[in-house]
């Protein structure tokens, strides 16, 4: 039988269009936040993060949205490769250096 | 740069079997993660350690599982004895400096109790 917790929301896209992964986090006390990418069979890999102080940060390819108003995150890939493919956690920092990871994410892209 | 090393990538085990992983971090790294990660799920926190000194265990199942990281460098986790809901990937991450700021995570051991 299937396992609870086995099937992670998915994002399909093509290669080449944009990807945008949301995140809905809890802790409003929350003041540091990371995008993390796991491919299968590895640990999470640092993409990007960004202070509660921004609302909007940008890295190679990628762009995290924050707003804090409505405890709400975002990670957009511009221009989705194969290599893109894989699951992505959000994760918050708060309190004598927590760190709390969301649910993953899997995307998928289709050549 | 070596990245973080963790030994063994894999291990099968039968219940009530004590079970023990090890953990190199990136070297100058001074804090030190153990995370357990389920299928399907985000890691979770076991432990931290600021060198060798363990400043949150609060997640630790202390009954059963323990931790040390004697020299401040590497660490080992144990369980002992093994349960079937231990079954996860065990995560080992370092990072540098006190406040949270990015981790660097390992491969994983992957444990399997039967």
């Amino acid at each position: 039988g299937e396992s609870v917790g086995l099937h992670l929301p998915t994002l399909s896209v093509q290669e080449g269009d944009n990807s945008i992964i949301n995140c809905a986090y809890s802790n409003s006390a929350s003041d540091y936040f990371i995008w993390y990418k796991q491919e299968s069979g590895k640990g999470p890999q640092f993409i990007i993060d960004i202070r509660s102080n921004m609302d909007k940060r940008q890295g190679q390819r990628v762009t995290v949205l924050l707003n804090k108003t409505v405890k709400h995150l975002s990670l957009q890939i511009a221009a989705t490769q194969p290599g893109d493919s894989a699951v992505y956690f959000c994760a918050e920092g708060y309190g004598n250096n927590r760190l709390a990871f969301g649910k993953g994410n899997q995307v998928v892209v289709i050549p | 740069e070596a990245g973080v090393v963790q030994s063994p990538r894999y291990k099968i085990i039968e219940k009530k079997q004590p079970v023990a992983f090890w953990c190199n971090p990136i070297s100058g790294h001074n804090t030190l993660y153990w995370y357990r990660q389920n299928l399907g799920q985000g890691p979770e926190l076991l432990i931290r350690y600021e060198n060798e000194e363990a400043v949150d265990d609060s997640q630790l199942p202390k009954d059963r599982f323990s931790a040390e990281r004697l020299k401040g460098v590497d660490s080992t986790l144990k369980i002992q004895p093994a349960e079937l809901g231990d079954s996860a990937v065990y995560l080992c991450a370092s990072s540098f400096g006190g406040k949270t700021g990015e981790l660097f995570f390992g491969e994983g051991s992957r444990l399997t109790v039967l």
